[in-house]
């Protein structure tokens, strides 16, 4: 079975500092991984995802993941935040149940950028 | 290309009674699933259909059913509305055959409150 627990519902970082938001995984096969964004009142939007090629992942708005396997992890990180980097970020994994394909989602962190 | 749409977004209703959520993609996917977001809870796969025709339950089924007629919606049905299925609805395609294989596409989402 798979999962993913996201450390911190809420993290809080001043503008310009670095963005740190966890995310652990637990897979029986090669995992598919993925972050997205929610911004408030909006549908989530894909902001990277690792799918077994190299570990170190950039994606949109200055973000990128490494891939951990001895850690099972896939931290998501930005050296610099900005204002509009305030949403909710949700880690996921795909999993495999039945035959079929399926994504499981952690319970997500609010990220807070303070002025 | 609109996405994904989803009608309406926004719908109150009271205990008993049923509604239908629409789900629209215009981008020839052939999954489509419906999930629910609760707080502190993530996303919880409710139904999902690997292509027209087809649908099969998630990890959240109870007291909804969903159908699939055609390829591009995919419609979620509240029989007997009960509170606890007050929550945020998403719907989300994927293909499969392009680079963008294992990447969702998100619609807006539904509020729904069940009083």
């Amino acid at each position: 079975a798979q999962s993913v627990t996201q450390l911190g519902s809420h993290v809080s970082v001043s503008e310009g500092a670095l963005v740190l938001l966890r995310c652990n995984y637990s897979s029986s096969v090669p995992p598919y991984l993925f972050w997205y964004v929610q911004y408030p009142n909006q549908g989530l939007q894909l902001l990277l995802k690792y799918t077994s090629a190299a570990t170190l992942v950039k994606g949109i708005n200055g973000f990128e993941a490494e891939f951990k396997k001895s850690e099972t992890s896939f931290h998501l990180t930005k050296p610099s935040a900005h204002m509009s980097d305030a949403a909710e970020y949700f880690c996921a994994v795909r999993g495999i149940t039945s035959g079929t394909y399926k994504y499981i989602f952690g319970t997500g962190t609010r990220l807070k950028v303070l002025a | 290309n609109a996405g994904v749409t989803q009608t309406p977004k926004f719908r109150v209703l009271k205990t008993g009674q049923s509604m239908t959520l629409l789900c629209a993609q215009d981008m020839n996917h052939e999954y489509m699933y419906w999930y629910r977001q609760d707080p502190g809870m993530g996303l919880r796969l409710i139904h999902y259909s690997v292509g027209e025709g087809t649908t099969a339950k998630g990890e959240v089924p109870d007291g909804y059913n969903v159908s699939r007629l055609k390829k591009q919606n995919f419609l979620l049905g509240l029989e007997s509305a009960a509170p606890s299925q007050t929550s945020v609805y998403f719907c989300a395609s994927r293909t499969t055959g392009t680079v963008t294989y294992n990447e969702q596409f998100f619609g807006p989402g539904t509020r729904l409150t069940v009083l």
